[in-house]
This record gives structure tokens, sequence and C-alpha cells, in this order.
């Protein structure tokens, strides 16, 4: 199975700042996602980090309030920008090689906005 | 991305085998079936995938009936550390979750 980590682990912010979240897999991958799991809910997909090009985003998510990066194929950011409580949630990388291959997490990173 | 449909709790006796099933009529002809289960606030835990054939690996067995239209997961003996949320997912180029199954094993 592949290896992916993510840093921070958890963290705790403040209202109006932004933190920058960072995904590091172990091999050479053709997607990366990022996702989004607030407290007591299932996981929600934010969007798919394209290497080389911007990311495509769900909806509900844009750009400006979660910008993403993926400078090559086996490193992404996303960055949780002014944040409030709202975005209280535990955020989660993960990959894969395309249709049929196996989908692998991170272990996640727990963000509290006070 | 086709929707899936499963109950939102199950029990299960440790050691017996737990049986997860999952709806999904809307399935298309090149979506595969996941499964994962997320234990706590964990990343989740891929178990299996199949197409249209029955799959087996050392964790489960995937059932897909003929028609596609929904699937079973078997964990032949359930253990008190197979307690979680249970994810079935149809995929065609992305994963969506939905809801899941809280399989309570008690002993």
């Amino acid at each position: 199975s592949a290896v992916i980590s993510q840093k921070p682990s958890r963290d705790i912010c403040q209202r109006g700042t932004s933190l920058t979240i960072q995904c590091q897999v172990d091999s050479q991958v053709t997607m990366m996602f990022w996702y989004r799991q607030q407290p007591g809910q299932s996981l929600t997909l934010i969007a798919t980090a394209n290497q080389g090009s911007e990311a495509t985003y769900e909806s509900g998510f844009v750009i400006d309030k979660f910008p993403i990066s993926r400078p090559n194929l086996t490193f992404s950011t996303l960055t949780v920008s002014n944040m409030s409580p709202e975005d209280s949630s535990i955020y989660l990388c993960s990959q894969d090689r395309g249709l049929g291959d196996t989908q692998y997490f991170g272990p996640g990173t727990r963000l509290t906005v006070l | 991305d086709a929707k899936t449909t499963q109950p939102p709790s199950m029990d299960c006796a440790e050691g017996r085998a737990a049986n997860l099933p999952c709806n999904h009529s809307t399935i298309s002809g090149n979506e595969y079936v996941y499964w994962y289960r997320q234990i706590h606030s964990q990343g989740p835990q891929y178990i299996i995938h199949g197409l249209k054939n029955n799959e087996t690996n050392e964790m489960a067995s995937l059932i897909i009936t003929e028609d596609r239209k929904s699937s079973t997961l078997i964990l032949p003996h359930a253990t008190l550390r197979d307690t979680a949320v249970y994810y079935c997912i149809v995929r065609a180029d992305k994963l969506i979750f939905g809801t899941g199954t809280r399989l309570q094993v008690f002993p």
C-alpha cells in the first residue's frame, strides 16, 4: 500500500488566518485529492489536485478559499484561507493511479479554528 | 457517480460473519464498487473493490450481484477491532463518500 504523510497532524488557529497543509506520497501517482470531514460527518471531496495545472474543485468549494498546489507527482498543498470556526474539520489527502486502482488516504490534519 | 444506499447501523457478534449490504441500482458499466472503513477519525482504510466479479482478499470478500445493482461486503470472522464506519462507494473517476454503515462488533 502507498505511504502518505501529512503535515501538520493537527493545529489550532485563530479566526482570519490561513493554514497550509502539506501532503507527501511515497511514489509518483497520477491523481491526488483533498477531502474535508466536518465533525460527525462523512468525507466531502474538495478538489482534485492536478500536476502542473489548476485544481478541479467540486461544487461548493472555490480556489480563493482553498488554494491548492501540486508542483510534482508526489507532493501537494492545500491552504485553508481566512479561516472561521466553520472550517474546523479534518482535512485528508489521498492518491491513486486512476480508475480501477486503489485510492489510499493520508492520516489527516485536524484543524480547530477559534 | 452513482448513489449508494446503506443501512445506517448494524451489530455483529465477535467471531461471527458480518454481512454489510449496499444498493447501487444506478451503477454504470464502467463504475467500480469500492469499500472503505474508518475507525474513529483516522484516515479511511481501503478494504476491497470490484467491477463485476466477486473478490476476496485477506480482509474481506465482496459479492456483487449479477445485475451489479447491489453488493455485500463480508467480514468472515468479525473482531472488536472491526468496529468502524463502513463506506460503500461506486466510483467512476473519483470517490464520493455517502454516510456509510456504522458496524458495532460486540463480545
